[in-house]
């Protein structure tokens, strides 16, 4: 079993629909969780992130943090054609100097 | 401000060649990261360096050598390459090799393995 389960997709939704993703964990040590965005062909970049477990909202993204579950979720609103990309959870334990343990990636398709 | 930059962007290797691929950043960080990324296998870390002067194995080190050549460079070397290499390789580089520093991405390089 991995560490870390994504659900590849794809998800396609309509322009303005809201938006949930999802992973799921098996190690309890993980304390920081990410969620990156990558458009084809670029480099992922960081969308949010949280520590250990509960919500923070940046704008029309929310993300969820349940430990008790090992479970995170990234909500976006309002959704719009150029919010198509793969995300991707990422997850560390304290420290982290060892990187970060990654999803497979969503990709997520808005449909105008 | 560039950020982190990868070179090349493209390459093809036939089975048993050898190549480098270069990664270098421009802000001022400390630690460094190479990865790899597969269909349906995710981003893997292969090597990483927390600070100068030293670097360590990730999760599939085996093929791959690595050397921080100084503060801003981080390259990556396929010594003799192999198809299963094949793969979209990404540096990256945060300020401090903890959990909550940002990794920052390159754009990554397309390796091709014949």
């Amino acid at each position: 079993q991995k560490e870390v389960e994504q659900d590849p997709g794809p998800l396609s939704v309509p322009e303005g629909a809201i938006v949930s993703l999802n992973c799921t964990y098996s190690n309890s040590a993980f304390q920081y969780f990410m969620w990156y965005r990558q458009y084809s062909r670029k480099g992922p970049e960081l969308l949010m992130y949280t520590y250990s477990s509960g919500n923070k909202e940046d704008g029309r993204f929310t993300a969820q943090v349940d430990k008790s579950s090992k479970y995170i979720s990234l909500f976006i609103r309002d959704s719009q054609p150029s919010d198509s990309a793969t995300y991707l959870c990422a997850m560390s334990g304290e420290g982290g100097a060892d990187g970060l343990t990654f999803g497979k990636g969503t990709h997520l398709i808005i449909q105008p | 401000n560039a950020g982190v930059t990868q070179t090349p962007k493209f390459q093809v290797l036939k089975t048993g060649q050898s190549m480098t691929l270069q990664c270098a950043q421009d802000m001022n960080h400390n630690s460094m990261y190479w990865y790899r990324q597969d269909p349906g296998m995710g981003l893997r870390l292969i090597y990483y360096s927390a600070s100068e002067g030293t670097t360590d194995k990730g999760e599939v080190p085996n093929g791959y050598n690595v050397s921080r050549l100084n503060k801003r460079e981080f390259s990556l070397r396929l010594e003799s390459a192999a198809p299963s290499q094949t793969s979209v390789y990404f540096c990256a580089s945060s300020a401090l090799a903890k959990s909550t520093d940002t990794q920052y991405f390159g754009p990554g390089t397309r390796l091709t393995v014949l």
